[in-house]
């Protein structure tokens, strides 16, 4: 079964560095999605990208976040400059169209010390 | 209701007991309902989306009903097994430019052998 896959899945950095989150996405899906989860908190919406653009983003994607879609396949979430608050599961997820249900990847574990 | 809220928070079931629980969520604008299945160290599994009112969906032992007008999805598991313990996340997304997925915060099950 199609896999959306993750990497890191554990990443420890220090407060104020830049860290990239790599996702490979479902190859047919075109709608593609960063989530994160901060532990015993709900699950927040980062960003959703659609046609090489962003089509939504949350509050929380301030301008510190970024995401890019490099060669076609990478979906990466690049957070510039890491706060301690960052620390968090960060989910990639893609879905077919926009009314499907969503695969998730298995998950990068943030910590920033 | 501006959020998506569900309950119970958690419970306890024995083998074979058949359970159930609830997401409620903004009614206004509706657009979808997602239910997932999340198992600890996994990442969420897509279970239903649910986009008309009325719709009752089925996998296996669990089925969801989806009432768009007064903004409610119950979730049935019948005769619950050890491997159903989980949590299961429900996530409602709203019509325009907001399609945006908004979470609640899940319940956790635990089935006892």
């Amino acid at each position: 079964e199609p896999e959306v896959t993750q990497t890191p899945s554990h990443q420890v950095t220090q407060m104020g560095q830049e860290v990239i989150l790599r996702c490979v996405p479902i190859s047919n899906h075109l709608y593609f999605y960063w989530y994160r989860q901060i532990l015993g908190q709900k699950v927040e919406f980062l960003v959703s990208f659609y046609n090489n653009e962003i089509s939504e983003k949350s509050e929380i994607f301030d301008d510190q976040f970024s995401v890019e879609r490099p060669d076609g396949s990478n979906f990466t979430l690049k957070i510039r400059s890491t706060k301690l608050e960052d620390s968090a599961m960060y989910f990639c997820a893609s879905s077919e169209a926009l009314r499907s249900g969503y695969t998730f990847g298995s998950g990068t574990r943030l910590t920033v010390v | 209701i501006l959020n998506v809220e569900q309950s119970p928070q958690s419970l306890h079931v024995q083998e074979g007991d058949s359970t159930n629980f609830t997401c409620s969520f903004p009614s206004s604008n509706f657009y979808a309902l997602h239910w997932y299945r999340w198992e600890t160290a996994k990442s969420p599994e897509a279970l239903f989306v649910m986009t008309l009112n009325g719709d009752e969906k089925k996998k296996g032992r669990i089925s969801a009903t989806l009432n768009t007008k007064e903004g409610y999805s119950y979730l049935y598991i019948k005769g619950s097994q050890p491997e159903d313990s989980a949590t299961y996340l429900c996530a409602s997304g709203g019509a325009g430019n907001n399609r945006k997925l908004i979470w609640g915060l899940g319940t956790s099950l635990g089935v006892n052998p």
